[in-house]
């Protein structure tokens, strides 16, 4: 069956980066989409970006286009989201989605990774 | 992008049905028809419910169904049920191959 399987929970100091990675399995990786939403405490999901496997090309939201970055190593089959520069307030649950597409048809979540981010 | 605008929290009784709105504009519920939701229970991966504005991915039952009018979408939740009681999002396509949530709405079965 279709398994998106994140990395565990990280605490990180403010200016710092975090690196998280969504491992696929029950499908050909390179054949859907990968896009990235976070939940800050208390807040809703917000849409960080997409990655194409495939190509390696990835789209980002406008708030992350400076400090995101969305990389994949096919040969294992897991997608990374790459965050620089920490603030406090990217203290979140981030998630991967699989989607066939650039369009939202999220039918496959990652469990969830919590970063904190605190001194 | 601006996010979608949901309702914060609507409620209903077991077995009746409640909608829940998600007013976009014209470059993104408007334009296309890719709006989904998604159900999530606090502490659990959200499920997806509804895509393509009204399709139901397999397993999720037919008391979920979802319709657009303009630049808005809804979801209408029929026969509640208590394991109903999650949060609510929606989310559309934007002309600029990326995606906007809506901010979200508590649906709370009494």
């Amino acid at each position: 069956q279709v398994q998106l399987v994140q990395s565990g929970a990280e605490v990180k100091e403010p200016g710092a980066s975090v690196r998280v990675s969504c491992r696929a399995s029950g499908y050909n990786f390179i054949y859907s989409y990968i896009h990235w939403v976070r939940q800050a405490p208390g807040q809703g999901l917000e849409w960080m970006g997409w990655l194409n496997p495939n190509s390696g090309s990835a789209n980002y939201a406008q708030n992350f286009k400076d400090w995101v970055t969305m990389t994949r190593d096919t040969s294992i089959s897991t997608a990374y989201m790459e965050l620089t520069r920490l603030r406090s307030d990217d203290t979140a649950v981030y998630y991967c989605a699989r989607s066939p597409s650039t369009v939202p048809t999220y039918n496959y979540w990652g469990q969830g990774t919590l970063i904190t981010v605190s001194s | 992008q601006s996010a979608l605008t949901q309702p914060r929290s609507v409620s209903g009784s077991p077995g009746q049905s409640v909608t829940i709105s998600c007013t976009g504009t014209s470059s993104d519920v408007g334009a296309y028809n890719y709006v989904s939701w998604v159900q999530h229970h606090p502490g659990k991966a959200p499920k997806l419910i509804i895509y393509d504005v009204n399709e139901r991915p397999s397993g999720v039952p037919d008391r979920f169904s979802g319709s657009k009018s303009g630049n808005t979408a809804s979801l209408t939740v029929s026969g509640l049920q208590a394991e109903d009681e999650a949060d609510y999002y929606c989310c559309s396509y934007v002309g600029t191959s990326t995606v906007v949530f809506g901010g979200g709405t508590k649906l709370t079965v009494l």
